[in-house]
């Protein structure tokens, strides 16, 4: 199946400071990628959807300006967390669909685990 | 409005066991796909089977099956012979049109050695 890298992995930082988290497919080109919060046991809360060219959709409740969503090919897509919290603690994962390939599920990154101390 | 409904937040069973994981939705369109994505320990999401839903006949993976009910709107999850490596949270999904995928709050399944 298609690969969904995500990077990096886990990130400290600290109060104040903004964190980068990338996500990139490897073997297709993705016009769509999405953006997932998940709280430790709970299921993936969906953030934002990323379009290649144009602004991101945000879902009710989820801060634009916090979390900054850019999607400048159809390979890479990033997330923001600005001036970031301990409230922004999570686990973030990002997806894309191929739409070249004849299946609809979504390929996973491998998640990022950000820890604002 | 989609949603996904899975009843059994936590499940334990013994290694070797067949355990079945329950999953209902509802949605208003016709044709439409199903999906039961595994995530492990390690947290990566991973697609362990699909099902169309004009399909009648239910898909199967190896060990993963699926009990596909579309009158009743009911998509549940079959492990045979289960393994070890099987512990994870199970999450049924439904696309909402193009784009988002809806996740029910999943199932913790513990494998017992």
């Amino acid at each position: 199946g298609a690969v969904v890298s995500q990077h990096p992995s886990w990130v400290i930082c600290k109060s104040g400071t903004s964190v980068k988290i990338e996500c990139r497919s490897l073997d297709f080109q993705a016009t769509t990628m999405f953006w997932y919060r998940q709280f430790p046991k709970q299921s993936l809360m969906l953030m934002a959807t990323s379009n290649e060219g144009s602004k991101a959709t945000y879902e009710q409740g989820v801060e634009k300006d916090k979390f900054l969503i850019n999607h400048a090919s159809l390979t890479l897509s990033t997330l923001t967390v600005t001036s970031a919290h301990p409230e922004d603690s999570s686990f973030y994962i990002c997806s894309a669909r191929d739409w070249g390939s004849s299946n609809t599920e979504a390929f996973f990154g491998q998640g990022t685990r950000l820890t604002v101390v | 409005a989609q949603t996904v409904t899975q009843s059994q937040p936590e499940m334990s069973v013994q290694e070797a066991e067949t355990v079945t994981l329950s999953c209902t939705y509802d949605t208003s369109e016709n044709n439409y796909y199903l999906f039961w994505y595994k995530q492990p320990p390690s947290r990566q999401m991973i697609l362990v089977i699909r099902q169309e839903a004009y399909k009648q006949q239910n898909a199967t993976e190896n060990r993963f099956s699926v009990n596909f009910q579309k009158a009743a709107k009911s998509f549940s999850l079959k492990i045979s012979d289960s393994q070890l490596g099987d512990t994870a949270m199970y999450f049924c999904a439904i696309p909402l049109g193009p784009d988002k995928i809806i996740f029910g709050k999943g199932t913790r399944l513990h494998i017992l050695p």
